[in-house]
């Protein structure tokens, strides 16, 4: 069992479509992330929340907007997407951003398909 | 320049032999871990095994080792007695400090098939 809980599995939705990603942990882990991966190759970093507040935006567009209601919650909202942004999508968490020694836990992730 | 590099992108071994998976890092950073993960088609994403820059002993998680070349910089994945079920890809993966935080830096990773 993951101790990262992400929903829905599976999203297909139109190009027009607002939908949104939501992932929970309970390890009382203060640092959450936003990966995603296309088929065959390593995740790439979208964003990252430390303490809850956004530390990395690695120059995703803006059609992906990252949430961090509270400790445990992070949600990915997606609004006017493309086909190209059909992939795995991973949450993980960690303990912190302070330590090198902090494994990232992952959540069996969202696959999306726009349409 | 890389910071991850994984030269084998698809290797094969005989189920019950063992196979080592390759992994070369970059960083002038004294202080770092190196993780391997583990991705079987199904998708979800496995923390393996961890070891530490200034970690003396090389790690081990049961059928895992870590084969910790400092000189080298070199983080080689050992996994012995293979089973079927190891068959998926595998992620070499580097934290080292940028900007004042420890990021996660992955490798482009390794396909591993083990036949009966």
């Amino acid at each position: 069992d993951t101790e990262v809980t992400q929903t829905p599995k599976h999203l297909v939705m139109g190009m027009t479509n607002k939908k949104s990603l939501k992932c929970e942990q309970h390890m009382g882990h203060r640092a959450m992330y936003w990966y995603k991966q296309k088929a065959k190759k390593p995740p790439e970093l979208m964003f990252v929340y430390s303490y809850e507040k956004l530390s990395i935006n690695e120059s995703v567009p803006s059609r992906f907007s990252p949430e961090c209601p509270n400790s445990s919650l992070l949600n990915l909202h997606l609004h006017a997407l493309q086909p190209e942004d059909s992939a795995l999508y991973l949450c993980a968490s960690s303990q912190d951003l302070t330590q090198p020694n902090s494994p990232l836990h992952f959540g069996n992730g969202t696959r999306l398909t726009v349409t | 320049a890389q910071k991850i590099t994984q030269t084998q992108p698809g290797m094969f071994v005989q189920e019950k032999e063992a196979v080592t998976l390759d992994c070369t890092y970059d960083t002038s950073d004294p202080s770092y871990g190196l993780f391997w993960y583990k991705q079987p088609s199904s998708g979800e994403m496995i923390f393996l095994i961890y070891q530490g820059s200034y970690d003396q002993q090389n790690a081990t998680e049961g059928r895992y080792s870590l084969n910790f070349q400092k000189a080298r910089k070199s983080a080689n994945l050992v996994i012995s007695a293979s089973q079927l079920g190891d068959s998926a890809m595998y992620f070499c993966a580097m934290r080292e400090r940028t900007g004042g935080s420890y990021i996660p830096t992955f490798g482009r990773g390794t396909s591993l098939i083990v036949h009966p």
